[in-house]
């Protein structure tokens, strides 16, 4: 049972170039987000979505775009990468977004030169 | 702004003795808090949850109080062991968002 697996889990970017990240879960679950977690700043929340074809805004959703084509798989753009998007990408998923836990994939450690 | 906020960056205990990891938050319409425990390299995986019409949750060695007067909640840990040693995330859900405060190093000294 895989979970949430994110790829790749480490890639370095010029400033200026786009990528793609994906996550996939095995779960079944309607629930999906994307957060970056930084030093002093926790895990935020950048995009996330409610069942397959929604997407919506979440707290620091500037610079990135979403897409969720099949229930199973969340993904996440940067178009243009800037220095300000490295960080450590967190994607998770749930059943529901109320009491039911979250799962979290690995991370994918992005650093943008 | 974020909702909720852990004002302590670390905490330090000695192996045996009560962890109390401390979350304020400021949005009075959430259905639940979650905490999250995260080692190193690896993703945040959940421990615990109090929803909005209690006062304590307990399992195990954890315990999560809710004072929704002073808008603050706490995570007991006893007895700590060196194991809990983690970055500890509060999270909160008001229906289809789950955000998170700044996080909490607890280590546990041997």
């Amino acid at each position: 049972n895989a979970g949430v697996t994110q790829t790749p889990k480490f890639r370095v970017l010029k400033t200026g170039q786009s990528m793609t990240l994906l996550c996939a879960q095995d779960m079944n679950h309607e629930y999906m987000y994307w957060y970056r977690q930084d030093p002093g700043m926790g895990l935020r929340l950048i995009h996330y979505s409610v069942g397959e074809g929604t997407t919506a805004k979440g707290e620091v959703p500037d610079g990135y775009n979403v897409s969720r084509l099949k229930k199973q798989n969340f993904l996440l753009g940067l178009e243009s990468a800037a220095p300000s998007q490295t960080s450590v990408y967190f994607c998770a998923s749930s059943h529901r977004g109320w009491n039911t836990e979250a799962f979290f994939g690995q991370g994918t450690r992005l650093t943008v030169v | 702004d974020q909702q909720v906020k852990q004002n302590s960056p670390s905490l330090s205990v000695q192996e045996g003795r009560i962890s109390i990891l401390n979350c304020d938050y400021t949005n009075s319409m959430f259905d639940y808090f979650l905490w999250y425990k995260k080692y190193p390299a690896e993703g945040p995986t959940f421990l615990i949850s109090i929803s909005s019409i209690k006062d304590k949750n307990e399992d195990g060695r954890f315990t999560v109080f809710l004072n929704k007067s002073a808008k603050h909640l706490s995570l007991h840990i006893v007895p700590s062991q060196p194991g809990d040693s983690a970055v500890y995330f509060c999270g909160e859900t008001s229906g289809s968002r789950l955000t998170f405060g700044e996080g909490t190093q607890l280590t546990v000294n041997p």
